[in-house]
């Protein structure tokens, strides 16, 4: 069973579109909910950390969302950039503080 | 101000060898988190250890995986009598406190491919 479910799978826009990638997560109990960016043969980038009690963190074009009671983030990029391309992946950590990963969003953006 | 570093980027073993990855974590951090990123998958939690310690090794191999983190030197996940399927990405994170909220910084991976 998946805990972590990121829609779409893959997406391919323009470039200057805004766009919104979707993670919804079964557990309620969580810590905090992380947005990372892998390039390929990479590592992972951090990019925004929402704690438990916060609603939202903003970063430059970014801009992520918590709702705990759905079960739900969405990540939020505005004028998409083709720089932007890489995969986007939401982890959310546990007591433990050991990360529980979606399969992450392969987004390409076209000059 | 150096990251997290794993080495080697790319291990190549056959089958029935043993491979030893290491990751120095962050200056000033005591803990360290493995991840696995099968091909098509993925990053799934390994193991966590603070400095001599395993905190946590739910997302362990119950065979021919383990892992330390000695009091000085780097950690290691070392896999014995490797298979196909250990062929992955292995990625090693560190953070200054083991409390859920810090961040976790990722190293680059090793690559491992076996033969």
């Amino acid at each position: 069973k998946q805990e972590v479910t990121q829609i779409p799978a893959a997406l391919s826009v323009p470039e200057g579109e805004n766009l919104v990638l979707n993670c919804s997560f079964t557990d309620s109990a969580i810590y905090n909910l992380q947005w990372f960016r892998q390039d390929p043969g990479k590592g992972l980038t951090s990019l925004l950390l929402i704690q438990s009690s916060q609603r939202e963190q903003t970063s430059g074009r970014l801009n992520a969302s918590l709702d705990k009671s759905s079960g739900r983030s969405t990540l939020y990029i505005a004028a998409s950039q083709p720089g932007d391309s890489a995969t986007y992946l939401c982890a959310f950590s546990r007591n433990t503080g050991k990360l529980i990963f979606g399969q992450g969003t392969t987004l390409q953006v076209k000059p | 101000n150096a990251g997290v570093m794993q080495n080697p980027r790319h291990l190549v073993r056959r089958r029935g060898q043993e491979a030893r990855l290491r990751c120095s974590p962050m200056k000033g951090h005591s803990h360290v988190y493995w991840y696995r990123q099968l091909p098509e998958e993925g990053l799934k939690f390994m193991v966590y250890l603070q400095k001599e310690n395993i905190i946590d090794e739910s997302g362990m191999p119950k065979e021919r995986f383990s892992a330390e983190f000695p009091k000085e030197g780097p950690s290691i996940l070392r896999i014995q009598q490797v298979v196909r399927g250990d062929s992955a990405a292995y990625f090693c994170a560190s953070s200054d406190a083991g409390t859920p909220g810090e961040p976790q910084h990722f190293g680059d991976g090793t690559r491992l491919s076996i033969l």
